[in-house]
């Protein structure tokens, strides 16, 4: 059973970097895409970006200035950075498992709070 | 304000018959699959259905998924209470851009 979680810094200062880091463990991260998304406090999904395990990226048009999603095979993980945080990027974000031939996640880690606050 | 638009809100009784639509355009629901995520209060999303109306492993038969042009419709029969949750409906859009809906908030009366 594949699972996903993540880890980072829960509270990032305004102007700052948002890093986060997902590690998957029960499977391999070769062979599929795999996503980041992100949910405000009471609000709805977002997605933004993924990155397929050899290295391509396609990231959120909105976002894209301020994205870096990268990975690592030899340590089954990949990454997120977030620069120029305001609190509008306070949410929980999620590192999911994408499908490789339909646009869909299948699998979730359970996702970690990260405010921006001074 | 999402580009896949949902009711905020919806409601049921225990067996009731409901359907959540969700509303997208040519370059979003009318040319790619739509996928359905179910959220309950408190943890990540599970996906319900895919390609339009595929049921993963371990969903009931209960929840069905359709496309009609450029709207989709997720169906849950014989309601249940823990049917209560959060619904997305999720799809690509040829502008490189993943959407969601705003989310369907489902009660059970």
């Amino acid at each position: 059973q594949v699972q996903l979680q993540e880890s980072g810094p829960g509270l990032v200062r305004p102007s700052g970097t948002l890093s986060l880091t997902c590690t998957v463990s029960g499977g391999s991260i070769n062979n599929y895409y795999w996503s980041w998304i992100r949910q405000p406090p009471g609000k709805g999904l977002e997605w933004i970006g993924y990155i397929h395990y050899s290295g391509s990226t396609t990231y959120k048009p909105s976002l894209k200035s301020r994205i870096i999603i990268s990975v690592d095979t030899s340590k089954n993980q990949f990454s997120l950075r977030l620069s120029s945080v305001t609190a509008a990027d306070t949410a929980v974000y999620y590192c999911v498992r994408q499908g490789v031939q339909v646009w869909m996640f299948d699998y979730w880690g359970q996702g970690t709070l990260v405010t921006v606050s001074s | 304000q999402s580009v896949l638009t949902q009711p905020p809100s919806m409601s049921g009784t225990p067996g009731q018959w409901v359907t959540i639509s969700c509303s997208g355009s040519s370059s979003n629901i009318g040319t790619n699959t739509v996928n359905w995520y179910q959220q309950l209060p408190g943890t990540a999303p599970k996906l319900l259905i895919y390609g339009n109306n595929q049921r993963p492993s371990g969903v009931p038969d209960r929840f069905s998924g359709s496309k009609s042009g450029t709207s989709a419709s997720l169906a849950i029969s014989g309601l249940q209470s823990e049917d209560e949750a959060d619904y997305y409906c999720a799809a690509w859009d040829d502008n490189l851009n993943g959407l969601f809906g705003g989310g369907t908030k489902l009660t059970v009366l």
